[in-house]
């Protein structure tokens, strides 16, 4: 079983709609996590990252962790077509985020 | 800033050859990973280069090696290549000092083997 099993989609949407992205993991021990955006051939961007349980919002962008629940999750609000792209999320036992355990990614359509 | 730069961006290898791939990481950071992306999945973890050494390595086998020169730039290198290790090869840059879990990949190097 891996480390980190992300919801694999696809996920497809319309327009100003509202999306949830969800990670679940296994190891105790990670403490950063990080979510990714990768557009097609490109590599991965990065979005955002929260350190422990709490939220984190940037713009449209929220992040959401529970480590009682070993849950994280990544909402987008007003989604624009712009979006459409492969989420990646990625957790990391310290701040050495070099060395990162990723999930496999969900893969997003936002329609106009 | 021209951020963590890559090269070639693509490859054509054949089977049993060695490919060697080159990375420049971002400006002020002196930390570099090295990814294999297989398509349809996550980044898997190959190793990562500090201070001209190997700091951490995932599972893979010792035909994947590494180096990283006094400039913090960082080369790959598969030997005796496989079909299987057709895939998007990433590299990322951070800085050992930071609070702030930051890595920033490359565009990455395509791999075909054939």
């Amino acid at each position: 079983q891996k480390e980190v099993e992300q919801d694999p989609g696809p996920l497809s949407v319309p327009e100003g709609a509202i999306v949830s992205l969800n990670c679940t993991y296994s190891n105790s021990a990670f403490q950063y996590f990080m979510w990714y955006r990768q557009y097609s051939r490109k590599g991965p961007e990065l979005l955002m990252y929260t350190y422990s349980s709490g939220n984190k919002e940037d713009g449209r962008f929220t992040a959401q962790v529970d480590k009682s629940s070993k849950y994280i999750s990544l909402f987008i609000r007003d989604s624009q077509p712009s979006d459409s792209a492969t989420y990646l999320c990625a957790m990391s036992a310290s701040t050495n985020a070099g060395k990162s355990t990723f999930g496999d990614g969900t893969t997003l359509t936002v329609k106009p | 800033d021209a951020g963590v730069t890559q090269s070639p961006t693509h490859l054509i290898k054949t089977r049993g050859q060695q490919v060697t791939l080159r990375c420049s990481p971002k400006s002020g950071h002196d930390t570099v990973s090295w990814y294999q992306q297989a398509l349809g999945q996550g980044p898997q973890f190959i190793f990562q280069y500090y201070e001209e050494e190997e700091r951490q390595r995932g599972n893979f086998p010792d035909r994947f090696s590494g180096h990283q020169f006094p400039n913090y730039s960082s080369e790959l290198n598969v030997n005796a290549l496989l079909l299987g290790d057709s895939a998007l090869y990433l590299c990322a840059s951070s800085f050992k000092g930071g609070r702030m879990a930051e890595a920033f990949f490359g565009q990455g190097t395509r791999l075909t083997v054939v």
